[in-house]
């Protein structure tokens, strides 16, 4: 059971966006709409700020955006604030009832 | 407001065995799919398992299953997972993560306990 494959590392400057990719097969990314992101603060729980690709749940700021091509999903965050610099964590369903994450990717605002 | 939170981590040697408890609030536990996720020390989340509503339909990912158990109890609204044979890639922090309903997502997390397994 591979992880979904991730950037281990992005960063940005303040107001720029950044994108995360999100790289699966057709059994997990590409074959289901059931793609969420997690962001994760040091000694944290993580927390949903995309669901079934491009959702975000009620209090996510509208600069997260989530898409999908393919087997490759991508989390975009526009105006880059200092506030997000945190890990970042793909999700998606897998067959066979199934859930797999990515390996994470570490935002630095710089 | 809904709150999970776990318990039972500790440490324990290899080979053995730990329940982790998972007590949710401020919703009722058997009307949604719950989750372990778990996250080593300095690397990324890693999903154990998972639970149906009724009970009947549970799943696990390949490094635990067979060793490891996942159940509810609807009267104390709370989430187990019966870790046996334990080895010491299963050092990590355990967290319980409800699903969401009508989609498929983990929309709230408990703080997580640790399981360390050493001698």
């Amino acid at each position: 059971q591979s992880a979904l494959t991730q950037p281990a590392s992005v960063s940005g400057s303040p107001g720029q966006s950044i994108t995360i990719s999100c790289t699966g097969t057709s059994s997990d990314v590409g074959g289901y709409k059931y793609v969420s992101w997690y962001q994760q603060y040091p000694g944290k729980a993580p927390k949903l700020i995309i669901y079934e690709v491009t959702n975000r749940p009620s209090g996510v700021s509208n600069r997260f955006s989530g898409s999908k091509s393919g087997n490759t999903a991508s989390l975009t965050i526009s105006g880059l604030q200092a506030e997000d610099e945190a890990d970042y964590y793909c999700s998606s369903y897998r067959t066979s009832s199934t859930w797999v994450f990515g390996g994470g990717t570490k935002l630095t605002v710089l | 407001e809904v709150q999970l939170v776990e318990s039972g981590g500790g440490l324990v040697q290899p080979g053995g065995s730990l329940r982790l408890s998972c007590a949710a609030s401020g919703f009722t536990l058997s009307s949604y799919w719950m989750h372990w996720v778990r996250q080593a020390p300095g690397k990324g989340l890693v999903w154990v398992s998972h639970i149906n509503t009724e009970g009947s339909t549970t799943s696990y990912a390949d490094s635990v299953k067979g060793r490891f158990t996942i159940s509810r109890d609807s009267a104390k609204n709370t989430l187990y997972l019966q870790m046996n044979s334990l080895r010491a890639e299963d050092t990590a922090v355990y967290y319980c993560a409800r699903d969401g309903v009508g989609t498929i997502d983990l929309d709230s997390w408990g703080q997580g306990t640790l399981v360390t397994v050493s001698s």
